[in-house]
Parts: C-alpha cells; sequence; structure tokens
C-alpha cells in the first residue's frame, strides 16, 4: 500500500535553518492531510493540517503547502531547533460525513537538526 | 492537556497466547483507533470504533483481532493467538481528526 509516500528517509538541517520534509500521495480521493512528529518510545503528536481545499496553512514554525495537481504536499519548519529532531509522518485521510477518520500514513522521515 | 493513556507499556508473549492491550481514551471523545507499527514499518491502521460499534478495518484485521469498550472508558484490543509477526508497536488513538495517540504498547510475541 504506497498511497501516502515519503522519499526521504531522512533529512539533517542546521539549527536556525528551514527544514522542508515532502510527501507525495497517489490516491485523489483523500482530501485531509496531516503531519506527525514521533520520538522514539512515544506515540505520534499531531502537528498540523490541511485541507484540500487550501494551499497553505501555517501554525507558529510549521507551515504545510499543499499542492493538488501534483498530489504533493509539504511541511516547513522555520527556524529549525534541536528539539525539532524526530521522525515526522504526513498521512492522509478523506474527510467528510461517513468516513471513519482512518489515516494512511507515510513511511516517515527522520529530521536531525544539528545545533 | 489530555492524554490517551495505554497499558502495559511493554508486553511480552508465548506465541498462541491471548493478550489485551487496554488503552483510556481522552474522555470526551467518540472516535477510537488501534494502529501497529512493525519495527522500520510505516504506522499502519487497525481499526476504528465508534458508537460502540467498529465503524472500519483494515485486512490486517482478522478473526483473531477483536476490539471492545468494556466499561464506557477502557478501550481495549484482543488478540486471541498470537503469532509472531504480531510483535509490534500498538497505539491507540481517540478523536477525529488530528487524533491524540498514546505512547504504545509494544508486544513481543516469542
Amino acid at each position: 500500500d504506497q498511497q501516502v509516500k515519503q522519499n526521504s528517509p531522512s533529512l539533517s538541517v542546521q539549527e536556525g535553518r528551514i527544514s522542508i520534509l515532502n510527501c507525495d500521495y497517489t490516491n485523489s480521493m483523500f482530501d485531509y492531510f496531516l503531519w506527525y512528529k514521533k520520538y522514539p518510545a512515544e506515540g505520534p503528536t499531531f502537528l498540523i493540517s490541511i485541507s484540500s481545499i487550501k494551499d497553505k496553512n501555517e501554525d507558529g514554525r510549521f507551515t504545510v503547502f499543499l499542492n493538488k495537481s501534483a498530489k504533493h504536499l509539504s511541511l516547513h519548519i522555520v527556524p529549525s531547533q534541536p528539539g525539532d529532531s524526530a521522525v515526522y509522518f504526513c498521512a492522509a485521510s478523506v474527510y467528510g460525513s461517513g468516513n471513519t477518520g482512518k489515516l494512511i500514513f507515510g513511511q516517515g522521515t527522520t529530521l536531525q537538526v544539528k545545533p | 492537556e489530555p492524554e490517551v493513556t495505554q497499558t502495559p507499556s511493554h508486553q511480552v508473549t508465548q506465541m498462541g497466547q491471548e493478550v489485551i492491550l487496554r488503552c483510556v481514551p481522552i474522555s470526551n471523545h467518540l472516535y477510537f483507533y488501534w494502529y501497529r507499527q512493525i519495527l522500520g514499518q510505516k504506522v499502519e491502521f487497525l481499526v476504528s470504533f465508534y458508537n460502540n460499534e467498529i465503524s472500519e478495518k483494515s485486512e490486517i484485521f482478522d478473526d483473531q483481532f477483536s476490539v471492545e469498550r468494556p466499561d464506557g472508558s477502557n478501550f481495549t484490543l484482543k488478540i486471541r493467538s498470537t503469532k509472531l509477526e504480531d510483535s509490534a508497536m500498538y497505539f491507540c488513538a481517540s478523536g477525529h481528526y488530528g487524533y491524540t495517540f498514546g505512547s504504545g504498547t509494544r508486544l513481543t510475541v516469542v
């Protein structure tokens, strides 16, 4: 099941610089997208989401961009901090009544922010 | 901040044994989920639960798996006869969109 793909297993950036994490999806029915962060031995923590009616959503240092025609989304973290070092998962869902809230996750990208 | 609580944090069981993984979702949430992550792999959806019944389940969630909300606060996942390949982190979650995950139970089947 490769409906959601994160092609970069890892990313390393310098503290203070921008981190850009990418995600592609294949199912055109997806219309709600989320990013989760995960530390070792913890569950995923919700970061930010975006509906397909938007192309950008911002929350503090985190911005998610959605390009529906390319079926691509990205998470920008500016400025990156060492505490942002974690695994980042992209997830997708089908919004609307009757849906069950099921999320399809990508494989994750391990972000390392170097001091 | 409200939390989803999972117990135990680590469970080791013999192949063929039954295990019950327990979760206490956030109290005013109505939707509940189980996911699992096999080491090095994706987080995979197992089942969603709403209004005291399963609303969707994945192909992984076969007859060996069951879920229950026995007392209005706990939400359990039962695996009737564990296999080696059931070894994974199991995450409970509650909410709807941007929902909250628990810290997981590491299940090791030996």
